[in-house]
């Protein structure tokens, strides 16, 4: 069965910093792998995504990840925080066929605070 | 702004109550997603419809159903609520034409059963 594993609940760091935020799933193959932002009262905002191609991929706000196959990883990460970038991390795979075809899987979440 | 938009914004009602949650898709659009947010569980996927027809099923209760209407927006229907169902509720839409299912999610609708 498909899984998403973020070992980080809670994340603290300084504005200015670099950031990596963990993700590890279980797939059978290569799935949609995307990470979403969700700010205090909203919704989950898109920040990136990779299909296939280079595995690392760029996204919004200044927030890249790599994928990597042999780990079944696909970390965020961040040259330098923002005290904005305060919110909740979701990694999420979503299936690429089959019957579990266009649901999103998705991690528990990492909680970012950022210190001024 | 996604282009989702989740009416109402907060529900707060009791216990063996049913209400209806209501989303419609970005335009263009043909599937929806219903997703649940609770403490719990995290975010789970509860459903999905393309076009009018129910296309996937996932951890969604029996008390709940849903449907999608021939404008494509979407309601989601809970009934006799009990206290673990408060949660919030995203609905999410994705467009056929793009292969990676990319999902684009609506503020939510937070429900609180007393």
């Amino acid at each position: 069965a498909q899984s998403v594993t973020q070992p980080d609940i809670h994340i603290t760091v300084s504005e200015g910093a670099s950031l990596e935020l963990r993700c590890n799933y279980s797939y059978g193959a290569t799935p949609y792998l995307f990470w979403y932002v969700q700010s205090p009262g909203q919704g989950l905002q898109l920040l990136l995504k990779y299909f296939s191609g280079d595995t690392l991929v760029q996204g919004i706000k200044g927030f890249e990840a790599e994928f990597k196959r042999s780990q079944s990883s696909f970390n965020l990460r961040k040259p330098s925080v923002h005290w904005s970038d305060a919110a909740e991390y979701f990694c999420a795979v979503g299936a690429r066929r089959g019957s579990t075809l266009g649901r999103l899987y998705f991690g528990r979440g990492t909680q970012l605070t950022v210190w001024p | 702004d996604s282009g989702v938009t989740q009416t109402p914004k907060h529900l707060i009602t009791a216990t063996g109550q049913r209400v209806t949650l209501r989303c419609s898709p970005r335009s263009g659009d043909l599937s929806v997603y219903w997703y649940q947010q609770s403490l719990d569980q995290g975010l789970q996927f509860l459903i999905q419809y393309y076009n009018g027809e129910e296309r996937a099923k996932g951890n969604i209760l029996e008390r709940f159903s849903a449907q999608q209407f021939p404008d494509l927006h979407s309601e989601l229907n809970l009934s006799s609520l009990e206290l673990g169902d408060s949660a919030l509720y995203f609905c999410a839409s994705s467009d056929p034409g793009l292969e990676h299912n990319e999902q684009f999610f609506g503020p939510g609708t937070r429900l609180t059963v007393l």
